[in-house]
This record gives structure tokens, C-alpha cells and sequence, in this order.
């Protein structure tokens, strides 16, 4: 089956725009998770949403916001954006059920770079 | 922040050898994911191991975890070219178990 899709994959932005991100999950998966990939910070988890409902937040700006859509398929938007937003972002896509086995499975990510 | 360390940060070695690479987390786990990265690309599920699992095995791909130690291991046997990559390894901790926390991975050289 398909795997985990985004877009756009690449992405050059000016300083104060906004942006958004689109993540389609596996199907069947009704959670979408999205991190923040620098070189500077590493992996850092953004938010996750389950069912059109954001159940987690990281540690981000109100800037950065997300949505679900009733199939599953999930966007990010950042607004006002900075120098410092340029990163890899990616989404994870997961069953969602159970809490012991919950294997996440990544996309290709979109890289953004903000000038 | 970053849950754990891994170590080492590199590791540049010969085809056919084995490589290992650690982890280590500072909170209790559900369970904890292996992944692999090529050159900024997105992540490849390798394999979880779940916090009541002491070893996993897939394929040329051993796994260890040790709660006690909150350690857990990857090993790598007959390595090849094609596994030059970054290696990261992944926590869910419980009550927040689609929330992975990553450590800072593992450069990967398998020379040929």
C-alpha cells in the first residue's frame, strides 16, 4: 500500500510569509504526527493530531498550527515566518490504536527554506 | 529536547563488519523505535521494541533494550555499503505513545 505522502518536497519562502504543509497518511491511519528536523536541534516533535483532534503539542510557537481533515490527511501551517524555520519537516503516520506497539512511519518530509 | 544521547555520534567502518550503536533515554518508555535516515531524507522504520521486550531481531538487524539501564542498542551484522546512513532511535513514553522523542542519531560510513 501507499505510503505516507507530502508536499510540496521543497519549498523557498521570504521571511514574513506563511506556509503550508500537506502530509496524506497511510491509509487507514488516523494519526498524523509532524517534526521539526535542524541541524542545530535535531528531531523535535511539533504536534500530533488523531480523529481531526490535536492530542499532543511540542514545545513551538503559536505560530506553528496544524489540522486534521475527516480523511485522515493532515496540514501545517506556519505563519510570520523566520530565518530560523528553515528545517526538513516531517510527518508520521500511525494506526493509532494501542499504546505498546505504535510504529510510526515517516514521509519524505518537505524542505523549507525560508530567505 | 532530546530524550537521549546516542553514541557514538559516528562510526565509519568496513563492509562486512558488524556496527553498533547505542542508546540512552532519561524517562520510563513504552516502547522505543529504530530509524534510518539517508542524507536528509525522510526516516525509514527499522524496528520497535517494546518496554517488556529484552531482544528483537530483523533480518541482519539486532535490537537490545535494558529498562533498567534505559539503554537499548542497535547491531548491525555484514554491513554494507547501501547501510550508510543516520540511525536514530526513538522513545514513546506512556500516556503520550504517538509522541517520539529522538536522540541525536548515529552517523553510519560503511566503506567499500
Amino acid at each position: 500500500k501507499a505510503g505516507v505522502t507530502q508536499t510540496p518536497r521543497y519549498l523557498i519562502k521570504t521571511r514574513g510569509q506563511q506556509v503550508t504543509l500537506s502530509c496524506s497518511p497511510i491509509s487507514g491511519h488516523r494519526s498524523v504526527s509532524w517534526y521539526q528536523q535542524t541541524p542545530g536541534q535535531g528531531l523535535q516533535f511539533l504536534f500530533e493530531y488523531f480523529s481531526e483532534t490535536q492530542r499532543n503539542k511540542g514545545n513551538f510557537p503559536g505560530r506553528f498550527s496544524g489540522r486534521q481533515f475527516s480523511n485522515s490527511r493532515s496540514e501545517m501551517n506556519v505563519s510570520t515566518l523566520e530565518l530560523g524555520d528553515s528545517a526538513l519537516y516531517l510527518c508520521a503516520s500511525s494506526s493509532g490504536t494501542g499504546f505498546m506497539n505504535t510504529e510510526a512511519f515517516f514521509g519524505q518530509g518537505t524542505r523549507l527554506t525560508v530567505v | 529536547s532530546q530524550q537521549g544521547e546516542e553514541d557514538p555520534q559516528a562510526l565509519s567502518i568496513q563492509e562486512g563488519e558488524n556496527a553498533t550503536m547505542n542508546c540512552s533515554y532519561k524517562t520510563s518508555i513504552n516502547n522505543l523505535q529504530w530509524y534510518r535516515q539517508n542524507s536528509g531524507r525522510g526516516l525509514v522504520h527499522l524496528i520497535l521494541i517494546r518496554s517488556n521486550e529484552r531482544e528483537k531481531h530483523s533480518g541482519r538487524l539486532r535490537v537490545t533494550l535494558d529498562t533498567s539501564k534505559k539503554s537499548s542498542s542497535l547491531l548491525i551484522t555484514a554491513s554494507r555499503a547501501a547501510d550508510t546512513a543516520s540511525y536514530f532511535c526513538a522513545t514513546a513514553r506512556p500516556g503520550s505513545a504517538r509522541q517520539l522523542t529522538f536522540g541525536s542519531g548515529t552517523q553510519l560510513t560503511v566503506l567499500p
